[in-house]
């Protein structure tokens, strides 16, 4: 069954830098592009953009562009979410999902929570 | 951007009785080329991450049980869970997939 396994919590201090991973499994994974969504603590979904996964063309939703890389390494099925600089507003879950036939999601991992704090 | 409202933000509902909720477009996600409304619906229970309900308005997902439907055209959408279960407590959210960036309502509290 398709499963997205995503890396675990991590804390940070503002100005540093994070990646998360979001592992792929159960099918093809170059046939389907993965997608990022923000949920800032007790707030609602947002969606950051998405990566070609046969490719590794990347596009960013506005507001997500500068401090946020997607990337992809398909000889182990995974993409990745790197964030630098750090700012106590990026404190949030940040889940991968899988596109398909549009663009809404039918896969999620389970969510990396990121805490930004001094 | 397409704003998505959602109401109400939460409801109450007894198990076994019946849940509506509703998701409003600032502008139609009803695609003249196909006929079809690009309107999804999730489900995120406590802890967890969403998982897909409905889509393209009416479509129900692979696996979910058929206590959920999704109706309404161009501007104007309802998601109803029928005979609610104890594990339906979630917060609902509706999203248009028709344009980039695809963009959510705020969500629909469900509780018992």
């Amino acid at each position: 069954q398709v499963q997205l396994v995503q890396s675990g919590s991590e804390l940070k201090k503002p100005g540093a830098s994070v990646k998360v991973s979001c592992k792929a499994s159960g099918y093809n994974f170059n046939n389907y592009d993965m997608n990022w969504v923000r949920q800032a603590p007790g707030q609602g979904l947002e969606w950051m953009g998405w990566i070609q996964t046969s490719s590794g063309n990347p596009g960013y939703a506005q507001g997500f562009t500068g401090r946020f890389v997607f990337s992809v390494d398909t000889s182990v099925s995974t993409t990745y979410l790197q964030i630098t600089s750090l700012e106590p507003e990026d404190s949030a879950v940040y889940y991968c999902a899988r596109g398909g036939i549009g663009w809404f999601w039918d896969s999620w991992g389970q969510g990396t929570r990121v805490a930004v704090s001094s | 951007d397409i704003v998505m409202t959602q109401s109400p933000d939460s409801l109450a509902v007894s198990l076994g009785e019946r849940a509506t909720m509703n998701c409003k477009s600032s502008q139609s996600v009803l695609s003249r080329s196909n006929n079809k409304n690009y309107l999804a619906w999730y489900r995120q229970k406590p802890g967890q991450s969403p998982e897909l309900l409905i889509y393209w308005a009416v479509i129900r997902e692979s696996g979910v049980p058929d206590r959920f439907s999704g109706s309404g055209s161009g501007t104007d959408f309802t998601l109803t869970i029928s005979n609610l279960q104890a594990e339906d407590v979630a917060v609902y959210y509706c999203q248009q997939h028709l344009s980039t960036p695809p963009t959510f309502g705020r969500g629909t509290k469900v509780e018992i």
